[in-house]
């Protein structure tokens, strides 16, 4: 079972468009987060969501708009998408305390053109 | 603000020898501090977790060492290998975040 699963994989869509990002973790995490890794292949963090609250907010655009329905799943919308959001977008899940090891899902590879 | 650096950011060794990558953070209390690897256009993979109170982790051929006073840790790989050629992330954990250094790209040359 894959633990901390994004769909889809790869999204390419059109500028102005509206999309989203699933993420699931099927660990028990109390903590979910959104990761943007740029095209120098730095990753930042986004937001941090814990038992469904938001905690962070890392002076991302209002256009991102991060919704947790329940403590397994955060998900990413993104409205009037640019160029500048073409990215990877890496969800997370960990569980707060000393040696809980925080998991990343695969990525989801997002091209605006 | 916690800031995490990785030297050297780039850095290609013959195949079979010995190397070190190096991570330096600002603020030293964290929680733990996680290596990961990233292949080109693949997800993160996790190599070790050094809890705070520890003050190294091995793997294999790997060993990952941390000094939170001097906010430094260190990753070490033995006997490289070409499939070691990656880049290497590390990452502090720190009240609700993960802070990822910007990484060092490793090549082995074989």
């Amino acid at each position: 079972d894959t633990a901390v699963s994004q769909t889809p994989k790869y999204l390419v869509t059109q500028m102005g468009n509206d999309k989203s990002i699933k993420c699931e973790q099927n660990l028990g995490h109390d903590t979910m987060y959104w990761y943007k890794q740029d095209s120098k292949k730095f990753l930042k963090i986004m937001f941090s969501y814990n038992n469904k609250e938001l905690i962070i907010n890392e002076t991302v655009p209002n256009r991102f708009s991060p919704k947790s329905p329940d403590k397994a799943h955060l998900n990413l919308h993104i409205n009037s998408l640019e160029l500048g959001d073409s990215a990877v977008y890496f969800c997370a899940s960990s569980q707060a305390g000393v040696g809980i090891e925080a998991f990343f899902g695969q990525g989801t590879r997002l091209t605006v053109v | 603000k916690q800031e995490v650096t990785q030297i050297p950011a780039a850095l290609s060794v013959p195949e079979g020898e010995n190397l070190v990558l190096n991570c330096s953070f600002t603020d030293s209390a964290i929680y733990n501090l996680q290596w990961f690897r990233q292949d080109p256009g693949k997800g993160l993979t996790s190599l070790l977790l050094i809890q705070s109170s520890q003050r190294e982790q091995t793997s294999g051929r790997l060993n990952a060492s941390l000094d939170k006073s001097s906010g430094r840790s260190t990753l070490y790989i033995a006997a490289s290998q070409p499939g070691d050629s990656a880049t290497y992330l590390c990452a502090v954990y720190r009240d609700d975040k993960i802070i990822f250094g910007k990484g060092t790209r490793l090549h082995i040359l074989p």
